[in-house]
């Protein structure tokens, strides 16, 4: 299965800054998912990211406040912007990696982040 | 609107106890059920069920999956106390977009006490 880098593993930001989160996966994945975990609850879908078009958004999330880039297909990235302390989460990347669903989908080692 | 519910939230067992998670869904465009054990921040691949009655195993985890009465459990034989961490349960459902996603359940926090 794929092998997914995520950086950075942890950050603080203050409030009203951006943070810019980056996957990098070790084999070519034609879609990437960006997941939010907020403390205590579980994984909640934010985006699709595809390569060559824009990013397809869950209800609740908007473009503008998670902007995605896929400029490959081996690479993306995550942006809180504007943040608040609401926005402190886990946020995790995953992929499909070698075209074996039977295996899941590889996840990222996570960003967790805090807004203070 | 599609869900995935996980029972129980948590639980606190001894080493050597057997557990049975419970994982029930409503999705439309059912694909797959998958479990994934996440003791950190990244999750990490357990099973994937697709078809009903066919019992998966690996080592003291197995599980099962009814798409029948729509849902599937995961149990742990002779728990360890590596085995404490957040059990998930994901849904792969497709949308009408023709695509297909995760859909997490609320997880259920397993510690397992020596």
């Amino acid at each position: 299965s794929a092998v997914i880098s995520q950086k950075p593993s942890r950050d603080i930001c203050q409030r009203g800054t951006s943070l810019t989160i980056q996957c990098q996966v070790d084999s070519q994945v034609t879609m990437m998912f960006w997941y939010r975990q907020q403390p205590g609850q579980s994984l909640t879908l934010i985006a699709t990211a595809n390569q060559g078009s824009e990013a397809t958004y869950e209800s609740g999330f908007v473009i503008d406040k998670f902007p995605i880039s896929r400029p490959n297909l081996t690479f993306s990235t995550l942006t809180v912007s504007n943040m608040s302390p609401e926005d402190s989460s886990i946020y995790l990347c995953s992929a499909l990696g070698g075209g074996d669903r039977n295996y899941g989908y590889t996840f990222g080692s996570g960003t967790r982040l805090t807004v203070v | 609107e599609d869900k995935v519910v996980q029972s129980p939230l948590s639980l606190v067992v001894h080493e050597g106890d057997t557990v049975t998670l419970n994982c029930s869904y409503e999705v439309t465009n059912f694909r797959s059920l998958l479990w994934y054990k996440q003791e950190k921040k990244a999750p990490t691949f357990l099973f994937m069920l697709t078809s009903s009655g066919i019992e998966k195993k690996s080592g003291r985890l197995s599980s099962i999956l009814d798409k029948k009465e729509l849902f599937s459990i995961l149990n742990i034989t002779a728990t360890q106390t590596g085995d404490s961490a957040i059990y998930l349960c994901a849904v792969e459902a497709g949308s009408s977009s023709g695509t297909y996603k995760y859909i997490f359940g609320t997880g259920t926090r397993l510690k397992v006490l020596a």
